[in-house]
């Protein structure tokens, strides 16, 4: 069955510092994988995601996730933090019936100035 | 505008009460979602709909309800058969349920129950 984990359930850094947020994934199939940024009581937007295709995939705000195949990975980085970075990070899978999404229980990150 | 509303966004209710969230998209997509998301725990399926009239249970559809009568709008009774039902609520819509298809979310609705 497919799963997703998130490694850290907080991330800190200093404005201007490298962002990684970590994601490893489990799936019986070539899986499609997303990744989700969730700013306070508001809904999810998409960053970028993962079909098939190209294996570095360049998302919104500067973000980029690289997939991993011998590593079931699919880290999400950006070159240098924002404060407007600051919010919660979700990494998803889609399901073996490709139905839904399977979720991770995501990663808070906080920026410092 | 395209996308999807979701209303009320706050809504408080007695125990013992149903209670119906609204969800809405002219997206004009097939397939819609609700989510349930507690802190530290993501986001969990409640049921998804593939096409009109047509609905599967997802991982913790006990103590909800869904109807899927028209294609823009997927609502979700909230019963009192739910023990805890405190959480945020989002609804999601794509453009069918291929894999590839990305989700759409609304803005949520946040449930407490008094």
């Amino acid at each position: 069955a497919q799963s997703v984990t998130q490694l850290g359930s907080h991330v800190s850094v200093s404005e201007g510092a490298l962002v990684l947020l970590r994601c490893n994934y489990s799936s019986s199939v070539p899986p499609y994988l997303f990744w989700y940024v969730q700013y306070p009581n508001q809904g999810l937007q998409l960053l970028l995601k993962y079909t098939s295709a190209a294996t570095l995939v360049k998302g919104i705000n500067g973000f980029e996730a690289e997939f991993k195949k011998s590593e079931t990975s699919f880290h999400l980085t950006k070159p240098s933090a924002h404060m407007s970075d600051a919010a919660e990070y979700f990494c998803a899978v889609t399901r073996e019936a490709g139905t839904a999404l399977i979720f991770g229980k995501g990663t808070t990150l906080s920026v410092s100035s | 505008d395209g996308g999807i509303t979701q209303s009320p966004k706050y809504l408080f209710r007695k125990e013992g009460q149903n209670v119906t969230l609204s969800c809405e998209q002219n997206l004009n997509h097939d397939a819609m979602y609700w989510y349930r998301q507690d802190p530290g725990q993501g986001l969990r399926l409640i049921y998804y709909s593939q096409i009109v009239n047509d609905f599967q249970k997802g991982d913790i559809a006990e103590g909800y309800s869904v109807s899927r009568e028209k294609k823009e709008s997927f609502p979700l009774t909230v019963t009192s058969a739910q023990k805890n039902p405190t959480a945020f609520y989002l609804c999601a819509s794509s453009i069918s349920l291929k894999g590839t298809d990305t989700q759409y979310f609304g803005p949520g609705t946040r449930l407490t129950v008094l």
